[in-house]
């Protein structure tokens, strides 16, 4: 399997643009995780699927941040109007239910955001 | 509210020298502890994982010590190579599926 793949892997717009970042999990996994890297707050999740339904998106900073799971291979995270401070490293994580242990996350690659 | 609490920030360590990065937490829910490691311009990926039900868990020559009643752990690389520079993560989940991270440790083995 190829792993889990993110697009773009760089992304730079300007301030108030549209951006959407794109994940394509792992086949199979029923899980899918987004989460932001900034060097002051570490990796924070933004939302979890389960079977292409939102379960937790307590962690999406503001009404600005969208995610969406049409189907199982697909998500996309987009941020309208985008700012400077959404500049982060965007990853997508994927995993599967292990009876009697936890899910071991998978990460992509990122996405570098860069808002000017 | 950071709910697993990492530290240090970054570390340097002589090669051949022993790594050691702590993590407590608050929440008496969580049960799962797993360790992340990410090199740059790389996603995480796991390193090790352990359960509370045991105090101690070693793989090669990482090892996670888990003292259930501080509320913390601890990730130990012996005899650290300059091949395990990188950023470590500690985790915590209560569901297996969320997890909480801490805000990483970006160790430097100098040869």
């Amino acid at each position: 399997d190829a792993g889990v793949i993110q697009s773009p892997r760089h992304e730079v717009t300007e301030m108030g643009q549209e951006v959407t970042l794109r994940c394509k999990p792992i086949s199979g996994h029923d899980y899918l995780f987004w989460y932001r890297q900034t060097m002051m707050r570490g990796l924070e999740l933004l939302i979890y699927f389960n079977n292409n339904v939102p379960i937790d998106d307590s962690g999406m900073p503001e009404d600005r941040f969208s995610a969406k799971m049409p189907n199982a291979s697909f998500s996309t995270l987009k941020i309208q109007p985008s700012e400077p401070r959404d500049s982060a490293v965007y990853f997508c994580a994927s995993s599967s239910p292990v009876e009697g242990w936890f899910n071991e996350q998978f990460f992509g690659p990122g996405t570098r955001l860069t808002v000017l | 509210q950071q709910q697993v609490k990492q530290s240090p920030q970054s570390l340097i360590v002589q090669k051949g020298g022993i790594s050691i990065i702590n993590c407590a937490y608050e929440n008496t829910a969580f049960d799962y502890f797993p360790w992340y490691q990410q090199f740059p311009g790389k996603g995480p990926a796991l390193l090790i994982a352990i359960r509370p039900d045991v105090s101690e868990k070693k793989e090669g020559r990482f090892t996670i010590s888990f003292n259930k009643s501080a509320k913390q752990f601890s990730l130990h690389i012996m005899d650290s190579q300059p091949g395990d520079s990188a950023t470590y993560f500690c985790a915590a989940s209560d569901t297996g599926n969320q997890f909480y991270f801490g805000t990483g440790t970006s160790l430097t083995v100098i040869p």
